[in-house]
């Protein structure tokens, strides 16, 4: 089954504490994007990448790492989690980015 | 800068009513697409269409609609003969070709509610 597979579903942390949510696609597809939903900011895009080790910065960077060193895979890393970075975050993948994106299930995030 | 405005946050509409969602975009490049997701109560998004800002045909599929006016920067969706499992969050988003379409700006949604 084509999929974006995110890990984990659910998380709390502490403020301080690296953690990395993984993301993985199993479609081959080029282009990779991690977004934050937040209530009634909607989606903002923290980083993509249409390639391997190649990646942007989206609107709402700060705070956040990415890697793309295999084209499945696109982890997000908070270095220093901060209770600003409590959100929802979707990992998304597309074959071109005018395609439209398939979207994980989502990693909701409590940093306390 | 690309942006994207669902003035709508939240509609309520009785089964069977038919419902448009309203979205309005902005943009410096001629060339963008616009896209619109649905997102259930069960949090996955899921996408509905995409429309590339050369095509202006309004679309159909099955009792969901899209009206995509250049004129008015506007993609608006409407669902006809409204059902419960229609009820959820739905997000307009776009991006453009200046930015490699990799740069995606979403609205801040519309959430519907179907009373049966």
């Amino acid at each position: 089954e084509a999929q974006v597979t995110q890990n984990p579903r659910y998380l709390i942390t502490v403020t301080g504490k690296k953690l990395t949510v993984t993301c993985s696609q199993n479609m081959n597809h080029e282009y990779m994007s991690w977004y934050r939903q937040d209530p009634g900011l909607g989606l903002r895009q923290i980083y993509y990448s249409m390639n391997v080790e190649v990646t942007d910065k989206g609107d709402v960077p700060e705070g956040y790492k990415v890697s793309r060193k295999e084209k499945r895979n696109f982890p997000l890393i908070l270095e220093s989690p901060s209770p600003n970075q409590t959100s929802l975050y979707f990992c998304a993948s597309s074959l071109q980015g005018a395609y439209g994106y398939t979207f994980g299930s989502g990693t909701r995030l409590t940093v306390v | 800068a690309q942006k994207v405005t669902q003035a709508q946050t939240e509609i309520s509409v009785v089964e069977k009513e038919d419902v448009t969602l309203d979205c309005v975009y902005e943009t410096r490049d001629t060339t963008y697409y616009l896209f619109w997701y649905k997102q259930p109560p069960s949090g996955e998004l899921v996408f509905l269409i995409r429309r590339n800002s050369f095509d202006e045909q309004n679309e159909i599929s099955g009792r969901y609609s899209w009206n995509f006016q250049k004129s008015t920067s506007s993609f608006n969706f409407t669902i006809t003969a409204s059902q419960v499992v229609d009820s959820a969050v739905y997000f307009c988003a776009l991006s453009e070709a200046g930015g490699g379409y990799q740069k995606v700006t979403f609205g801040t949604g519309t959430k519907l509610q179907v009373i049966p």
